[in-house]
């Protein structure tokens, strides 16, 4: 079956930029689907980061302000995310997802497990 | 920006009580409204897309229904399974989620 799992460091200083990896199994990514990434702060709510279709177009979160870089890497079946001038607000656990086109469920429908990234000096 | 609203943010009810979580969305989504369970310390799980079609696997006893600015998610008879945080989702313009309900055994 498909699943998705996150890697990347832990802990980030601020300032800098935080890189996270979502390995794919089961699926290659570039035959179907959107990938996303969502992230939770602790104890708070989801809020939706950006997204990558399977044939490389990116969008992302406005109020992000342009700190978001989603991309494909097709020879790992791999998609990342890189987020630049991280503060203490970036501190969360951050989800991959799969999302499904709008003739079928259009939802986030398949999630990693999710890996919590803490930024701090 | 659309924004999502629910209500309550939290619910107490027993084993058997059927439930109903309420989300107003900002503007017209039509029916582009998806709702998630989450359990402490795991991934959201698609319950609802659609408005109120049921994802594959997920039990009967979740409903939902509503279109454009009002929707619900209703459980029919609480199972202990089911005490975890819900959230709604629209993804008529980029995706935002509602701010979650968290239902607990009173």
């Amino acid at each position: 079956q498909v699943q998705l799992q996150e890697s990347g460091p832990g802990l980030v200083k601020p300032s800098e930029t935080l890189s996270l990896r979502c390995t794919v199994s089961g699926y290659s990514i570039t035959t179907g689907f959107y990938w996303g990434w969502i992230r939770q702060p602790p104890g708070k709510g989801l809020e939706w980061i950006g997204s990558v279709y399977h044939t490389g177009s990116t969008y992302d979160n406005p109020s992000l302000k342009s700190r978001v870089t989603v991309s494909i890497d097709a020879s790992k079946n791999q998609f990342s995310l890189k987020l630049t001038s991280v503060t203490a607000a970036d501190t969360a656990v951050y989800y991959c997802a799969r999302k499904d086109g709008y003739a079928a469920t259009g939802a986030f429908d398949l999630w990693g497990q999710g890996t919590l990234v803490t930024v701090s000096s | 920006d659309i924004q999502m609203t629910q209500s309550p943010s939290t619910l107490s009810a027993s084993l058997g009580d059927r439930v109903t979580v309420t989300c107003r969305a900002s503007q017209n989504i039509t029916n582009w409204l998806a709702w998630y369970q989450q359990k402490p310390g795991k991934a959201p799980k698609l319950l609802i897309y659609k408005a109120s079609s049921l994802q594959s696997g997920v039990p009967s006893r979740f409903s939902g229904s509503g279109s454009g600015t009002e929707f619900t998610l209703t459980i029919s008879s609480l199972q202990p399974d089911d005490f975890a945080t819900y959230y709604c989702q629209q993804y008529d313009r980029y995706y935002t989620f509602g701010q979650g309900t968290k239902l607990e055994i009173k």
